[in-house]
């Protein structure tokens, strides 16, 4: 059974800093396709980013919103994902959901972490 | 970027009744279109994959059709458990991935 375990979230100020990890289970995470995806309170799905196996190039892609300011990396050897975030707005308050992508479809979801951004 | 848009916002139905959802997007997705189930407080979950496939443990009363830029989900005998929000993905044009604003299922 494929597990992903997401930890790090919390409350920061605006401008601050927060990394996300993702622990990964019950799937070969050498070979997996990831992203990101995040949901404001009370409204739909937004995708964030997403990083391709290291074998397919480990190369990263971000949604407009984000892009230059969160960063998203993997450690293989520990079978875990990252989402480093920076100069954090308020409106990136969110409940922050690893994904696991096979066939360009997100076929799994973990519990997700919430992220509030407030002074 | 590609543009989905669901309809109706809300659906007000009973248990027993059918649910019909519809996803349009703003350009061709051939198939590439996916459906997701999320309860409150919980992650989505994904139902149906290339616009028809159910996913694993998926009951049969829920079914996908469409192509192009028109899709349905059905729910053909709404159970309590089924009150939800579905969103549908596109996944034909990506990054970046987008999602439809989501259908509310809710009981009448």
């Amino acid at each position: 059974e494929v597990q992903l375990v997401e930890s790090g979230g919390g409350l920061v100020k605006p401008g601050g800093s927060l990394r996300l990890s993702c622990a990964v289970s019950g799937l070969t995470f050498t070979n997996a396709w990831m992203t990101w995806v995040r949901q404001a309170p009370g409204k739909g799905l937004e995708w964030v980013g997403r990083i391709k196996s290291n074998p397919d190039g480990g190369t990263t892609d971000y949604a407009a919103p984000v892009k230059d300011r969160f960063t998203i990396s993997r450690d293989d050897s520990k079978n875990t994902l990252y989402l480093q975030m920076n100069s954090l707005k308020i409106e990136d308050t969110a409940v922050y959901y690893c994904t696991h992508i096979r066939f360009s479809t997100i076929y799994e979801w973990g519990q997700g972490t919430l992220v509030t951004v407030s002074s | 970027e590609i543009v989905l848009t669901q309809s109706p916002v809300t659906l007000s139905l009973s248990p027993g009744e059918r649910a019909t959802l519809s996803c349009r997007a703003s350009q061709s997705v051939g198939t590439y279109l996916a459906w997701y189930q999320q309860k409150p407080g919980q992650a989505p979950r994904l139902l149906i994959y290339d616009a028809s496939n159910r996913a694993t443990g998926i009951p049969t009363r829920f079914s996908g059709s469409g192509s192009g830029t028109d899709f349905t989900l059905t729910i053909s005998s709404l159970e309590p458990e089924d009150f939800a929000v579905y969103y549908c993905h596109q996944c034909s044009d990506w990054p970046p991935f987008t999602f439809g604003p989501g259908t509310k299922v809710d009981i009448k």
